[in-house]
């Protein structure tokens, strides 16, 4: 595609629920990054994969929080038994190798709201 | 955690103005990248420095990085409208791969 893509744009859900983010890259990167933010800070690393492993997990904040990605492309986010602390925008990028002299493209976020 | 710390937080400039944002970070780094964030949407990156380069220019953006100071500066010359939006300074650390911290931000606003 074009850009990075993101699904869905908006998640509400209650407190204890799973939720499961989407992240589409840019065809042909083979790395990608997901950030979280939360309302007007920076950007927080969660984790990177390069092909289909995941060299840097050290961002994840908790057991309740896991990625994978499949095929070298599509990555999911899986955040289980959400808590109201989980409520931020998730960012996610992709640059064609995972080398630090690359920019790397974002999407525009999965905005999560935990009620 | 956050290694850069943008300054100032906030810059409200008139149209035509140029507009300068700092950065500083703590450990040693690879390179420096500035990206710009329009309100709800994603990054998107504007500019790459080397830790061995002091300076570089893209259209109306000039970029500073001072190593031994541990600092960066962004300045957007004749400013527009369209550059309302949150700068972000992001620094690839030495030693690990490709893994970007970023800063907290400078929201400028700039008005016609």
């Amino acid at each position: 595609g074009a850009g990075v893509s993101q699904s869905p744009s908006n998640k509400v859900t209650e407190k204890g629920k799973d939720v499961e983010l989407r992240c589409d890259p840019i065809s042909g990167h083979t790395a990608l990054y997901w950030y979280r933010q939360s309302l007007g800070q920076g950007l927080e690393f969660l984790i990177y994969f390069q092909g289909n492993s995941a060299p840097d997990k050290s961002g994840l904040p908790s057991d309740r929080f896991s990625a994978e990605r499949t095929g070298g492309s599509v990555s999911t986010l899986t955040i289980q038994r959400t808590q109201q602390e989980d409520s931020a925008v998730y960012l996610c990028a992709s640059s064609l190798v995972s080398n630090s002299n690359q920019p790397q493209h974002f999407g525009d976020g999965t905005r999560l709201s935990i009620l | 955690s956050q290694q850069g710390e943008e300054d100032p937080q906030a810059l409200s400039i008139q149209e035509g103005e140029n507009a300068t944002m700092n950065c500083s970070y703590k450990t040693s780094i690879n390179n420096l990248q500035w990206y710009r964030q329009n309100s709800g949407r994603g990054l998107v990156h504007l500019i790459l420095i080397r830790s061995n380069e002091r300076e570089k220019h893209s259209g109306r953006l000039r970029v500073t990085l001072d190593t031994s100071k541990k600092s960066s500066s962004l300045l957007i010359t004749a400013s527009r409208a369209a550059d309302t939006a949150s700068y972000f300074c992001a620094t690839a650390t030495t030693g690990t791969a490709s893994k970007l911290t970023f800063g907290t931000g400078t929201r400028l606003q700039v008005t016609l």
